[in-house]
């Protein structure tokens, strides 16, 4: 069974421009979840999503914004790119919104 | 409120030698409790979970964990270290009687093993 994918895995984007993450969950998974991870504030919550819907969001400014397909897939927005957002964005999915979650190898953003 | 805290940022362990990687956490309702491993530019593979079941959590490549109730502890073991356990692992709480899935890491232990 395929894992988690992640596209694309690398990134460089300009500060003020617009990224979209895009992140296939393991067939089956309808629960996804992503996560910011950085060296100074290590791995922070950003959206959690069960069956098209939102069921949570992290302390990050409207700038982040997610979504999720009638297929599970899930795509991660951010606008008006600052260099703070320079990270490692890990998807993760999960059967149902209580089982163990299972991470893709994420998309590096460098933004200059 | 849901929060971890792994109380050692670096280990070093020889080859061969046990390892223990510590995590305290703390959570209003019983918790899950999770240990996941990163290797160098790497996502997070899941090495064992603990929901309420066993106390003692075998997980993968020989590592197991213990819940302890009255410590708030769920620390990481591993009889002997190998060279390929060389990589940063995280505790993680998850608490879903508070009403969200979540997961909130710790700030990670970076595990060096010496030849």
């Amino acid at each position: 069974k395929a894992g988690v994918t992640q596209t694309p895995r690398y990134l460089i984007k300009t500060r003020g421009q617009q990224v979209t993450l895009s992140c296939s969950p393991i067939s089956g998974h309808r629960s996804v979840s992503w996560y910011q991870q950085t060296p100074g504030q290590g791995l922070q919550f950003l959206f959690e999503y069960f069956s098209e819907t939102q069921r949570n969001k992290g302390n990050f400014p409207g700038r982040f914004s997610g979504r999720q397909f009638s297929n599970s897939r899930s795509e991660m927005n951010v606008s008006t790119l600052e260099l703070g957002d320079s990270a490692l964005y890990l998807c993760a999915s999960s059967q149902t919104l209580n089982t163990e979650a299972f991470f893709g190898q994420g998309t590096r953003l460098t933004v200059v | 409120a849901q929060s971890v805290t792994q109380l050692d940022s670096h280990v070093s362990v020889s080859e061969g030698t046990p390892v223990l990687l510590r995590c305290n956490y703390s959570s209003s309702y019983s918790p899950s409790l999770f240990w996941y491993v990163q290797h160098p530019n790497k996502g997070l593979q899941l090495l064992l979970k603990y929901t309420s079941a066993a106390t003692l959590v075998k997980g993968i490549n020989g590592f197991e964990a213990e819940f302890k109730k009255s410590e708030t502890s769920f620390h990481l073991t591993k009889p002997s270290a190998h060279m390929s356990d060389a990589a940063e692992y995280f505790c993680v709480v998850s608490d879903p009687n508070s009403g969200t899935y979540k997961y909130i890491f710790g700030t990670g232990t970076r595990l060096k093993v010496l030849a």
